[in-house]
């Protein structure tokens, strides 16, 4: 069975600074994996994917994730966090076989003014 | 393009009763995902359709159901409502065509219908 674990359920930062949210992930064999963002009262936004190739995968809005397979991690970052980057991240699994996508617990990330 | 729509947005129901929530996807996708999203269990799957046929599910009750119409539109039924299927429900779509769900490919959500059982 995957799995996804985000360790942190908030993460604060001040505006400037760089962000990273974490993410590890269980599958067997190679995965597919994905960070969502969430804003009040609407659906998942898309940010980026890792399928094959380059560990760091750039995505919209300036994030990027580092793939990292002896880890199995796939953390989320940015290098300078802005106000408005205040939501709620989940990170995906889907491994190669085709089963359901499994979405980790959510970090809250709040960028201090 | 428009993105994935869900209807209605918010519905109060009472419990026992019964409800359907329906989601149109993005145009040329052809699967369909639910999720139920509370504060204390997070996001979980409920149950993926794809060539009007359901794929994959996830660990509800039979109270929740689904289906998948010919032109990719889905709808969800939930039975004898519970107080705690007070939620926010998800509509996912991604791209599948053929016989094939393009499992590479990002899912494209709704803003949801808000679920609240009184």
């Amino acid at each position: 069975a995957q799995s996804v674990a985000q360790p942190e359920d908030q993460v604060n930062v001040a505006e400037g600074n760089p962000l990273t949210v974490k993410c590890t992930y269980s599958v067997s064999g190679n995965p597919y994996l994905f960070w969502y963002v969430q804003y009040p009262n609407r659906g998942l936004q898309f940010l980026l994917k890792y399928i094959t190739g380059d560990n760091l995968v750039k995505g919209s809005y300036g994030f990027e994730a580092e793939f990292n397979k002896s880890q199995t991690s796939f953390h989320l970052k940015k290098p300078s966090a802005l106000v408005s980057d205040s939501a709620l991240y989940f990170c995906a699994v889907r491994d190669r076989g085709y089963q359901k996508v499994t979405f980790g617990t959510g970090t809250k990330l709040q960028v201090i003014p | 393009k428009a993105g994935v729509t869900q209807t209605p947005r918010y519905l109060i129901k009472t419990r026992g009763q019964q409800v359907t929530l329906s989601c149109s996807p993005i145009s040329g996708h052809r699967s369909v995902s639910w999720y139920q999203q509370t504060p204390g269990q997070g996001l979980q799957f409920l149950f993926e359709y794809f060539s009007e046929t359901q794929r994959n599910k996830g660990n509800f009750p039979g109270r929740f159901s689904g289906r998948q119409f010919s032109n990719s539109r889905s709808e969800m039924n939930v039975s004898t409502l519970e107080l705690g299927d007070s939620a926010l429900y998800l509509c996912a779509s991604s791209l599948a065509s053929g016989r094939k769900i393009y499992s590479n490919q990002p899912q494209h959500f709704g803003d949801g219908t808000r679920l609240s059982i009184l």
